[in-house]
């Protein structure tokens, strides 16, 4: 069936330094992938998407990259903040939507050591 | 505007007892979802509605879970009886699906704990 794989589980990096997060995914047909940010007590929040007509999406310290000759996609935090300690999820999509059947990773805690 | 609001946040229950969650989603929002959450985990997609038709229960366990959406607008999630291994957060969202699609807005979910 469909499989999102995500790595590391847990990052730790210094404030500062970049922090990066890797996801490969099994479905061909899948097109839109979103990755989400979620803190304590509170549910997903979309931080970025990309589909699959482009490599790579940057939205000020965040970008990803997408490479669907190996089906896989990259988180990239630079500049790392306090703030941005959270367990963080890809997901991939078939369709362009967000309101398409959405397949989780499995996450990653990142701390950011002040 | 107010986002997507589930109640309760928290429930405690004994194995074998009916429990059920509830789901506002954002107004205007014509897709929901109800996804379960184990702890360490993603979310893994129980059920889908586009209006009041679910378009996608594949992963729903419908020998003890229920949803429903009436009118198109608030939902319910059920589970009866709950069993020990049900315990998980149980996250609900909406979103916007047509000419300008909408990302999937998520609430803070209800813990569930079976005892």
């Amino acid at each position: 069936g469909e499989n999102v794989e995500q790595h590391p589980s847990t990052l730790s990096v210094q404030e500062g330094d970049s922090a990066v997060i890797k996801c490969t995914y099994s479905d061909s047909a899948s097109n839109y992938f979103p990755w989400y940010k979620q803190e304590l007590g509170k549910g997903p929040q979309l931080i970025i998407d990309i589909r699959s007509n482009v490599g790579e999406k940057k939205d000020q310290r965040i970008a990803v990259t997408l490479n669907k000759t190996a089906k896989h996609f990259s988180l990239h935090i630079t500049e790392t903040q306090p703030e941005d300690s959270a367990v963080y999820f890809c997901a991939a999509s078939r369709g362009y939507s967000s309101a398409s059947k959405i397949i989780f990773g499995s996450g990653t805690r990142l701390s950011i050591r002040p | 505007e107010a986002g997507v609001v589930q109640s309760p946040r928290y429930k405690i229950i004994e194995k074998k007892q009916p429990v059920a969650f509830w789901c506002n989603p954002i107004s205007g929002h014509n897709t929901l979802y109800w996804y379960r959450q184990n702890l360490g985990q993603g979310p893994e997609l129980l059920i889908r509605y586009e209006n009041e038709e679910a378009v996608d229960d594949s992963q729903l366990p419908k020998d003890r879970f229920s949803a429903e959406r009436l009118k198109g607008v608030d939902s319910t999630l059920k589970i009866q009886p709950a069993e020990l291994g049900d315990s998980a957060v149980y996250l609900c969202a909406s979103s916007f699906q047509g000419a300008m699609d909408t990302e999937a807005f998520f609430g803070q979910g209800t813990r569930l704990t079976v005892v």
